[in-house]
């Protein structure tokens, strides 16, 4: 596609509900990111996979949190037993392969969830 | 531990003026600087990056950023600015590397008033 496309757009959970957020990043991008954005907050990072492999996962805030990317394209993530916490805007990036680091992320547009 | 500091929560400027967003860093080695505008409800659209090279580096829609290694800064700025540039800015860092995160700052809210 032309961008990263996240859905839901917005989310509102119950406290112990699960969730589950999507990401189909751009054609042909092989590096996926996700961050979780607080309010009043920069991003920050969760999650890392370099095609389907989880490559990096030590911001993920805690066991409840779970992200896939099966096939090395959509990636999905997943929140057990929200907590109010949680709330947050969640945003996904994509971005070509590049040994020196230079490469530009593009975000999607995010998924705001409000846990209840 | 790479870091990232952006002393102002807000910057207000009258249209016209010049305007300049801080942005101060922290990191082992050489960084990778960027620049991101978040306008409401939308995603971070990427604005410039220093990798190497020359210090002043220019971007999207006339903003430019200056390296300044004595001074581990990497200040937005723009020479006339723009009711539309009303946004949030956000400050990154990187280290040059096959992998690395992409560590932002808290964010900078601009103000251009008309």
């Amino acid at each position: 596609g032309a961008g990263v496309s996240q859905s839901p757009r917005y989310k509102v959970a119950k406290r112990g509900q699960d969730v589950a957020l999507r990401c189909d990043p751009i054609s042909g991008h092989v590096s996926l990111f996700w961050y979780q954005q607080a309010l009043g907050q920069g991003p920050e990072f969760l999650t890392y996979f370099q095609n389907e492999a989880q490559l990096d996962k030590s911001g993920l805030p805690s066991d409840r949190f779970f992200a896939e990317r099966p096939e090395g394209s959509v990636s999905t993530l997943k929140i057990q037993r929200t907590q109010q916490e949680d709330s947050a805007v969640y945003l996904c990036a994509s971005s070509l392969v590049d040994p020196s680091g230079a490469n530009v992320l593009t975000f999607g547009a995010g998924s705001r969830l409000t846990v209840l | 531990a790479q870091s990232v500091a952006q002393p102002e929560d807000q910057v207000n400027v009258a249209e016209g003026n010049p305007l300049t967003v801080k942005c101060t860093y922290s990191v082992s080695g050489n960084p990778y600087l960027f620049w991101y505008v978040q306008y409401p409800n939308r995603g971070l659209q990427f604005l410039l990056k220093y990798i190497t090279g020359d210090n002043l580096v220019k971007g999207s829609y006339g903003f430019e950023a200056e390296f300044n290694k004595s001074q581990t800064s990497f200040h937005l700025k723009k020479p006339s600015a723009l009711v539309s540039d009303s946004a949030l800015y956000f400050c990154a860092v990187r280290v040059p590397s096959g992998y690395s995160t992409l560590t932002f700052g808290k964010g900078t809210m601009l103000l251009v008033s008309p």
